[in-house]
């Protein structure tokens, strides 16, 4: 089935350092990506849809400047996450769908577990 | 805004119960509402998606049920076995998806 790959799993840095995480689709084209946030014990929090080749959609609260979304292509998304601080420490976690408004599930990624220290 | 609420947020029972959970949605003008699976410090598994049109889904063990009217859903696990412990989570929407706060459940061998 869709396999949706996020890298790195866990990352672990100081203050002030920029962090990258990639989210692939590895056996379809995902025209569309989410990045959801999770603090821990709390639900996913949308925080932007990622459309390849145009700009990141943001939802409402979530800063654009600190975290950079890009799309270049039709099975990768990034987020970067700038600057952080220690209240970035989150677990994020992409999904891909192969349409919109399918009726088939959304596959999620393994998710990156971001700590700042 | 759509708000999607679970209850319990946590349940513990014995190996070999039925069991169900919950799940209710403010607004019922939804899409699909999906079931998922999460096991602690991974991401997110799909076990069932029912479409607005239908009222259930059944996989093996498991069977999601939907009352758009009422806004609710149920999860029903037959037969529990401890590999089932996880967290479980709905969610609504078609792509953008608003998800409830979860169930911790956990099956005692």
């Amino acid at each position: 089935g869709a396999v949706v790959s996020q890298h790195p799993s866990r990352v672990i840095c100081k203050s002030g350092t920029s962090v990258k995480i990639e989210c692939r689709s590895l056996d379809f084209q995902a025209t569309t990506m989410f990045w959801y946030r999770q603090f821990p014990k709390q639900s996913l929090m949308l925080m932007a849809t990622s459309n390849e080749g145009s700009k990141a959609t943001y939802e409402q609260g979530v800063e654009k400047d600190k975290f950079l979304i890009n799309h270049a292509s039709l099975t990768l998304s990034t987020l970067t996450v700038t600057s952080a601080h220690p209240e970035d420490s989150s677990f994020y976690i992409c999904s891909a769908g192969t349409e919109p408004y399918s009726n088939q599930p959304q596959h999620f990624g393994d998710g990156t577990r971001l700590s700042i220290l | 805004k759509q708000e999607v609420t679970q209850i319990p947020a946590a349940l513990s029972v014995p190996e070999g119960e039925n069991l169900v959970l919950n799940c209710s949605f403010t607004d019922s003008a939804i899409y699909n509402l999906q079931w998922f699976r999460q096991d602690p410090g991974k991401g997110l598994t799909s076990l069932l998606l029912i479409q607005s049109s239908q009222r259930e889904q059944t996989s093996g063990r498991l069977n999601a049920s939907l009352d758009k009217s009422s806004g609710r859903s149920t999860l029903y696990i037959a037969a529990s076995q401890p590999g089932d412990s996880a967290t479980y989570l709905c969610a609504v929407g078609a792509q953008k998806l608003v998800f409830g706060q979860g169930t911790r459940l956990t099956i005692n061998p």
